[in-house]
Parts: structure tokens; sequence; C-alpha cells
């Protein structure tokens, strides 16, 4: 059964540094989103990614954050001088169309010490 | 105020009993989700609504969106230790067909005993 794929499963970084979380999302689909989810908080929206462009982001999605699908699989989430706040997990997910199923990978634990 | 709300916060069930989730907001809800998520992992899609009115089911798992799309209920037949997690339910609730912006609920972490 296809699936949403992510790596790392968990990354650890120094204050300051840049992060790229990687997703492989479900091969057909159309629609990629990245959520996250602080320990013991409920699952945000980032940023909704379509047609090679964002379409959609959230007020957490400020200017230290960027999205990119490098080729024809990949779709990644940059953060350029991550703080201690964005600790957090990273979900990615996909869906077909704009609504409908959408599905999740199994996230990256992100810890900023 | 949430924009989601979910109840219970927690549930402990006895193996074999039924249960309802629940999850209610004051907007239209133009798409509902209902996720299970174990501690620390992903989430593991089960179902979706759209329509008022509209029941799905899967194995002993049904869910429910009200007429009025504004709630939504997610009920286990015959529980068992492998139901155990954290249910969580996400909904767009835009009338808008480019992408969905999922907001969700805090979940409500089921524990079956056996």
């Amino acid at each position: 059964e296809p699936e949403v794929t992510q790596t790392p499963s968990h990354q650890v970084t120094q204050m300051g540094q840049e992060v790229i979380l990687r997703c492989v999302p479900i091969s057909n689909h159309l629609y990629f989103y990245w959520y996250r989810q602080i320990l013991g908080q409920k699952v945000e929206f980032l940023v909704s990614f379509y047609n090679n462009e964002i379409s959609e982001k959230s007020e957490i999605f400020d200017d230290q954050f960027s999205v990119e699908r490098p080729d024809g699989s990949n779709f990644t989430l940059k953060i350029r001088s991550t703080k201690l706040e964005d600790s957090a997990m990273y979900f990615c997910a996909s869906s077909l169309l704009g609504v409908h199923e959408q599905y999740f990978g199994p996230g990256t634990r992100l810890t900023v010490t | 105020s949430q924009e989601l709300e979910q109840s219970p916060q927690s549930l402990i069930v006895q193996e074999g009993k039924n249960l309802t989730i629940n999850c209610t907001s004051s907007k239209t809800l133009y798409g509902l989700y209902w996720y299970k998520q174990k501690y620390g992992e992903g989430l593991i899609f089960l179902m979706m609504l759209q329509k008022g009115g509209e029941e799905k089911s899967h194995e002993k798992i049904t869910a429910k969106l009200d007429e009025k799309k504004q709630q939504s209920s997610l009920h286990i037949t015959a529980s068992q230790p492998s139901h155990a997690g954290i249910y969580l339910c996400g909904a767009d609730m835009r009338r808008i067909t480019s992408g969905s912006r999922l907001t969700f609920g805090e979940g409500t972490q089921l524990t079956v005993n056996p």
C-alpha cells in the first residue's frame, strides 16, 4: 500500500542552524502539506503546496520556513535558523485532490538545543 | 474557545465494550477527518466525511457527520486492545477546493484493558 515517507526520523540540531526535513509523498498525489505537533499540543497546519507553489500558509510559517519540490518525488521543509521553540514533530501529508483523504507520514522529530 | 472540541479527553474501557468519541465545532465542517495516533508516531487515516448525515464504517469503527455538519462521532464496537491510541478529529472549516487546511482537536486518549 502506498505511503508517505519522511527522513530523518529524528534530527538534533543547534539553535541557529539550518535544517531540511524530507518527505516523499504518495506518487500520484497532487497536494502536499506540512504540519507540526509540539509535544503535548495539537497538530497545527503549516503550509500547503500545489502545482509547484504554496497554496496557503499559516501564521506559524514565517520567513524562516520554506518548502520546495526539488524533483518529481521529494518535498522538503527548510528551517533557516532554528530556534528552541521549533522543537516539534513535523508531519508531511499528501492528498490526491484538494479536498480529499489526507495521508500523513510517520513524522520527523526535530530537537533544537 | 476551541474551534474543534473533542470529548472525552481520555477514555478507559474494558475489552469488548462499545465506546463513542465526539468532535464538535461551532462552524460548519466541510471535510471531517478521523485519525488514530500512537504516542510519538504518525497519524493513521481512518475516515473522511463530507456530507451532512454521512456515515462510514470500517471493520468495527463507524464515523458519522450530523446533518448540520457541526458534529461528528466515532463509534467503536466491541473494543480490542489494538484500538488503543489517540484519536484525532481534523476538519476543514472553509468551503474551498484548493487544498485542505486541517484544524485538529486535542485528541482523545483511548485505553482498552484486556
